[in-house]
Parts: C-alpha cells; structure tokens; sequence
C-alpha cells in the first residue's frame, strides 16, 4: 500500500499559470520534504517542513512556495512556472531523525507548455 | 558544501553475477551518513542501504553490501546474484548526522540494467 501518494502523477501547465502539486502521508511523520529533479541531474531539495516549521533552502527560487496544512498534507505551489521548472518534483516523508529512513512518492512529472 | 559523485551513468550485468555501484562524496563534516536509494522504473524511490559514518564496519542488506572508505571518501554499492528485479536508477546520497532531519544530497544517479 502507497504510503506516500503525490497527485497527479503527470502535470501539464501552461507558462506562467500557477500550479499546485500535492502530497499526502499515511505514516504520521513529521518531515515533510520537496525534491526537484530534473534530467539527468540529482534529485535538489526544495525545502521542507518539521512538523509546522518551513524552512527553505538557500537557492530555492521565490516562484516556489509550499503549504503544509496538517500533518498528512503537504503542497508545492509554483506562482509562475516557467520552461525552465519542468521536472521531476518528489516529495519525501521522514520521522524526524536523520538516521531514520526517508519515504518518497512517485512523484509528479511536470510539463510546462 | 557536501558534493555526491556518481561517475557511471549506465551499467549493465547479467542476471546472476555481481557489479559494483560507485559512488565518491565530499563534506567538511565528521559525522554523517551514506546511503543507497534505488528508483525502480515507475515506481517510488526505495532506500537500499546505509552507513554511519562513525562505524568502520560495512553495512550489508541480503545481496546489497558496501565499500566505505572514510578517508578516500568512498562509498560503493556491491549488488551479489544480481535479479531482474534489480533494474532500477541507483542513487547514492548523504546526509549530516545529529540534525532533526534526513535532508538527502543526491549523486546524478547510475542506471542499472540486469539482463536475463
């Protein structure tokens, strides 16, 4: 059984329309993590969220933005995508300690027209 | 910064033999950990294996085992009695220890194709 669902699986937008992908957990966890990645690049965090607390990454672009309203939901806003943010966009779950495993989705594939 | 080197885009073995995965890193960092992520064909990436970096002793899963060499700052993938099923994108990835969170630095991936 999926424990880690991201919806849709495969996302076309058009250049510079907003568009939302989503993430939802079934194993309570409370890391909630974002990965672009790109052809034939390594998987890049985005950002991530410890229980309520966002924290971005430095070189996150500011058209990236994320909502996480309760514990099983996470959401990655892009305000104003452009050709340059089609990618693979992962989302990732853990239980809060850096020896634990991380559980991935698999994953919403975005095409930007 | 930490860096993940994977030099191998593609390999291929054939079913049953064994292939090593390469995988080199770089951090400024004394305690930390490796891993192994594998990403199937559509399907969600897997953890594989992992290392403490404060163990000397390699880690082995079943068929999966490692080569970390701390001062070389190496850390391969041994896959023994290789099936099909072990087609797949292999990730190598690190992470600080101590930290509240598993945030993953990623290699480019190797591809791997196990052939009948």
């Amino acid at each position: 059984d999926a424990m880690v669902i991201q919806n849709p699986r495969y996302q076309v937008t058009q250049f510079g329309k907003p568009v939302t992908l989503s993430c939802s957990q079934t194993l309570n966890h409370n890391v909630m993590y974002w990965y672009q990645q790109k052809s034939s690049q390594a998987p890049k965090l985005l950002f991530h969220y410890y229980d309520k607390d966002f924290n971005n990454e430095a070189d996150t672009p500011d058209n990236f933005q994320s909502r996480r309203p309760n514990t099983s939901f996470c959401f990655l806003d892009i305000r104003s995508p452009g050709l340059g943010d089609a990618a693979m966009y992962l989302c990732a779950t853990s239980r809060g300690a850096v020896d634990t495993e991380a559980f991935f989705g698999q994953g919403t594939r975005l095409t930007v027209v | 910064a930490q860096t993940v080197t994977q030099s191998q885009p593609e390999m291929s073995v054939q079913e049953a033999e064994t292939v090593t995965l390469s995988c080199t890193y770089d951090t400024s960092e004394n305690n930390y950990y490796l891993f192994w992520y594998k990403q199937p064909p559509s399907r969600q990436m897997i953890l594989v294996i992992r290392q403490e970096a404060y163990k000397q002793q390699n880690a082995t899963e079943n068929r999966f085992s490692v080569n970390f060499q701390k001062a070389a700052k190496s850390f391969s993938l041994k896959i023994s009695d290789s099936q099909l099923g072990d087609t797949a994108m292999y990730f190598c990835a690190s992470a600080n220890y101590g930290g509240a969170t598993n945030k993953l630095i990623f290699g480019t991936g190797t591809l791997l194709a196990v052939q009948p």
